[in-house]
């Protein structure tokens, strides 16, 4: 079955600092991939995506790529904000209706 | 748009008590999921359903009914209420595009404790 794999956290950094949240995954076939961010008290809402391989999602300086051969879409952002501060959550879905989540990441940034 | 809106935001519930959370879509989404929230176990879905008149069970379905009686609603009933399920609850839609991924949406959340 499809399965998704995301670093532990917390990840804490000090604002401006360069962030990777690692990410990988099992599936059949081409799935499209995700990330999810999740603010304190709210419910998770897209941050990027992306369809095929070797395609890149951005959105809010935060970009991930999609890697065929390491089965990889890490989430990146040159400078973090304190207002980044959030869980993210990589996911992916494979045509069945069902997404596949990882377990989520805790990024704290301190100011 | 509301989006995907979800009632109660918060409940208390003794155990054995019954409850119905309702979520609610105004994208005319065909699919819509629940879900579960706990500490360190990420997101698990209960059931979800791939337009009205359907259901379907997810990973965690035990103790958990659900209806969709219109496209736009789908609602997740606990007939006797246990400890082991406070938990915080969303619920989600998508709409399905072959070749653009299915982006979930998600409500706010309930936060149900049964004592």
């Amino acid at each position: 079955g499809n399965s998704v794999t995301q670093m532990e956290g917390p990840v804490t950094l000090s604002e401006e600092a360069f962030l990777t949240i690692n990410c990988t995954y099992t599936a059949t076939g081409y799935p499209s991939l995700f990330w999810y961010v999740q603010y304190p008290g709210e419910g998770l809402q897209l941050l990027l995506k992306a369809t095929k391989a070797d395609d890149k999602g951005s959105n809010k300086g935060f970009e991930a790529t999609y890697r065929k051969e390491t089965t990889s879409f890490h989430l990146e952002k040159g400078s973090v904000q304190v207002s980044d501060s959030a869980v993210y959550f990589c996911a992916l879905e494979g045509g069945s209706y069902i997404p596949t989540f990882g377990r989520g990441t805790s990024l704290i940034v301190h100011p | 748009n509301a989006g995907v809106t979800q009632t109660p935001k918060f409940r208390v519930l003794k155990t054995g008590q019954s409850m119905t959370l309702l979520c609610a879509q105004d994208m005319n989404h065909e699919y819509m999921y629940w879900y579960r929230q706990d500490p360190g176990m990420g997101l698990r879905l209960i059931h979800y359903s791939v337009g009205e008149g359907t259901t379907a069970k997810g990973e965690v379905p035990d103790g958990y009914n659900v209806s969709r009686l219109k496209k736009q609603n789908f609602l997740l009933g606990l007939e006797s209420a246990a400890p082991s399920q406070t938990s915080v609850y969303f619920c989600a839609s998508s709409h399905r595009h072959p070749d653009r991924g299915d982006t979930q949406y998600f409500g706010p959340g309930t936060r149900l404790t049964v004592l």
